[in-house]
């Protein structure tokens, strides 16, 4: 059974056109991150919630946003998408800050 | 600052044979972990194995074995009888526990592909 579940798997956007992406979890972890993958690139940590605590990384866009209203649901939105944010978004899991990481499937996302 | 140098973007490997992903790391933290992930064409990023680095033993999860080697700083992935499922990108990752809150810092990935 999935435990980290994406949705949608696929996301075509228009330039310019806010989108959001869904993330939910059966582990009960305290962590979720958001990651950003760009072609033949490794993921980049976009930000995490420990429990309600929002963690940014210092150099994320503002354009992205995230909202996480319980323990099983994180959401990533991306505010006015630009043609440089086509990319695959994984979410991931963890217990806490120091356990290891569960990824979901990912949603590729096109920006039209 | 910490690092992660997978220097094989693409490696070969014939069905049933063994192979090796090399992986080095720099980091000042005593304390830390390493991660192996493998990445199919779908996307999903699936976790294989752990290293701590104070185990004293190398970690071993079925066909996948991590030849740690602390003085070296070296954390390569072994893959035992290679299947046709194992191709793949491979990402080694680090985390250490001193620092911001334990992210995970990846290498650039190696494309593994297995020949029948």
């Amino acid at each position: 059974d999935a435990m980290v579940i994406q949705n949608p798997r696929y996301q075509v956007t228009q330039f310019g056109k806010p989108v959001t992406l869904s993330c939910s979890q059966t582990l009960n972890h305290n962590v979720m991150y958001w990651y950003q993958q760009k072609s033949s690139q490794a993921p980049k940590l976009l930000f995490h919630y420990y429990d309600k605590d929002f963690n940014n990384e210092a150099d994320t866009p503002d354009n992205f946003q995230s909202r996480r209203p319980n323990t099983s649901f994180c959401f990533l939105d991306i505010r006015s998408p630009g043609l440089g944010d086509a990319a695959m978004y994984l979410c991931a899991t963890s217990r806490d800050p120091i356990q290891t990481q569960y990824f979901g499937p990912g949603t590729r996302l096109l920006v039209l | 600052a910490q690092k992660i140098t997978q220097t094989q973007p693409g490696m070969f490997v014939q069905e049933k044979e063994a192979v090796t992903l090399d992986c080095t790391y720099d980091t000042s933290d005593p304390s830390y972990g390493l991660f192996w992930y493998k990445q199919p064409s779908s996307g999903e990023m699936i976790f294989l194995i752990y290293q701590g680095s104070y185990d004293q033993q190398n970690a071993t999860e079925g066909r996948y074995s991590l030849n740690f080697q602390k003085a070296r700083k070296s954390a390569n992935l072994v893959i035992s009888a290679s299947q046709l499922g194992d191709s793949a990108m491979y990402f080694c990752a680090m985390r250490d526990y001193g620092g911001s809150q334990g992210n995970l810092i990846f290498g650039k990935g190696t494309k593994l592909s297995v020949k029948p």
